[in-house]
């Protein structure tokens, strides 16, 4: 079994809706959860961070943390064709490395 | 200002050679990490540099890989005798001291193919 497990899509949503985004992981030392998003042929940027449970808001963009579930989600409000991407959930324990999810593929389609 | 860039964008090589990809990290970043795409797969870890020890390197899959960091600034990561499995994007990060894990600013990635 994967430490974090993403499902990799693909997700195709119509411009306008709400997505959401889910990992799980099964490693409950992870303390640091991160939110990239990947446009194709470039490098991850990170999109959010969240420590330890609990939501964060940043514009259109939410992430939240359940730690006692092991479950992670990112939620895009009013979604548009430029947030077309795939979207890595990673997790850290504190230390320096990450340990990402699969990645899910989507597309917003206008 | 520059980013994190890495040199070649794309290598195809036969197998059984060895390969040598660059990385370059934003001026000023100490820590340096090393991280491998497969393709539709997230990214696994290598390496990560602190200044120019490598603290952890305990994503290197095998002795065929190997990474070294001169002068707090350029990486290297060599892969020995390549392998077809060992086809991937290889993607390099960096980040100041104190942000470590949190901000990782990666680079474009080197596409290596092997035939």
């Amino acid at each position: 079994q994967k430490e974090v497990e993403q499902d990799p899509g693909p997700l195709s949503v119509p411009e306008g809706a709400i997505v959401s985004l889910n990992c799980t992981y099964s490693n409950s030392a992870f303390q640091y959860f991160m939110w990239y998003r990947q446009y194709s042929r470039k490098g991850p940027e990170l999109l959010m961070y969240t420590y330890s449970s609990g939501n964060k808001e940043d514009g259109r963009f939410t992430a939240q943390v359940d730690k006692s579930s092991k479950y992670i989600s990112l939620f895009i409000r009013d979604s548009q064709p430029s947030d077309s991407a795939t979207y890595l959930c990673a997790m850290s324990k504190g230390a320096q490395k990450l340990v990402f999810g699969q990645g899910t593929r989507l597309t917003i389609n206008p | 200002g520059a980013g994190v860039s890495q040199s070649p964008s794309n290598k195809v090589t036969e197998k059984g050679k060895d390969v040598e990809l660059r990385c370059d990290p934003i001026s000023g970043h100490t820590a340096l990490y090393w991280y491998r795409q497969r393709l539709g797969q997230g990214l696994e870890f290598l390496i990560y540099f602190q200044g120019n020890s490598a603290p952890d390197k305990s994503g290197l899959p095998s002795d065929r890989f190997s990474a070294e960091r001169t002068g707090e600034s350029v990486s290297t990561l060599t892969i020995q005798r390549t392998q077809q499995e060992d086809s991937a994007v290889y993607l390099c990060a960096s980040s100041l001291k104190g942000s470590g894990v949190i901000e990782q600013y990666f680079g474009p990635g080197t596409r290596l193919t092997v035939t």
